[in-house]
């Protein structure tokens, strides 16, 4: 039974754009969740995350977007760069568990 | 080299072989992780570890064998390799918390195992 749902296994964007992920959630004691990034051949970096206490966070051009009634958390990259172009894994986590991740989301950006 | 590193990058075997995949952190995180990537699966753990001589089963934990003598290093063992085990391999540590899942986890390079 998943727990952390990506259910775009790819997205196309044109360069400049906003991109956005979506991830679904279905364990109401999760309360931590993160956004990491992965190219080809390499492990995967963190890119950002939020505390259940909070609904938005932002860095730079990616912001994180909590919603916590409908156990949906999303990632906003603007404007989207091709550089951005990888493998996007959301994760979640509850007290004293191991983060859990989805299947992740291939972003393409196209200049 | 400071932080994490897994070693091999590559390795092929054959069925029932022994394999040791090697994980090693400068950071002395207390937390260390192993996970398998495959297609249509994402990220799935294997096995994780709070502190030297400490460690617990993740969701995919039969046919590996793990091993925390020192903190630094988190050996991932195949005691008896299966087709099914390949895969690519990342390892991943974290600073100290109550919590596992409380902190960012930094990863390595990842080891590209085949099953022959």
């Amino acid at each position: 039974d998943q727990q952390v749902k990506q259910n775009s296994p790819s997205l196309s964007v044109q360069e400049g754009r906003i991109s956005i992920l979506n991830c679904d959630y279905t364990n109401s004691m999760f309360d931590y969740f993160l956004w990491y990034k992965k190219y080809p051949a390499e492990g995967p970096t963190f890119l950002i995350s939020i505390s259940s206490i909070k609904d938005k966070n932002e860095d730079g051009r990616f912001t994180v977007f909590l919603n916590k009634s409908a156990k949906h958390l999303s990632l906003h990259i603007v404007p989207s760069q091709p550089g951005d172009s990888a493998v996007y894994f959301c994760a979640a986590s509850e007290r004293n568990t191991p983060l859990v991740f989805g299947k992740g989301t291939r972003l393409s950006v196209i200049a | 080299d400071a932080g994490i590193t897994q070693s091999p990058r590559y390795k092929i075997t054959e069925t029932g072989r022994q394999v040791t995949l090697m994980c090693h952190q400068t950071w002395s995180h207390s937390y260390m992780f192993w996970y398998r990537q495959d297609l249509g699966h994402g990220l799935r753990l294997i096995y994780y570890s709070a502190a030297a001589d400490i460690t617990d089963k993740g969701e995919v934990p039969d046919g590996y064998v793990v091993s925390r003598s020192k903190t630094e290093n988190f050996p991932l063992t195949l005691e008896s390799a299966t087709r099914s085990q390949t895969s690519v391999y990342f390892c991943a540590s974290s600073p100290h918390s109550r919590t596992p899942g409380g902190n960012i986890q930094y990863f390595g390079a990842g080891t590209r195992l085949s099953v022959l």
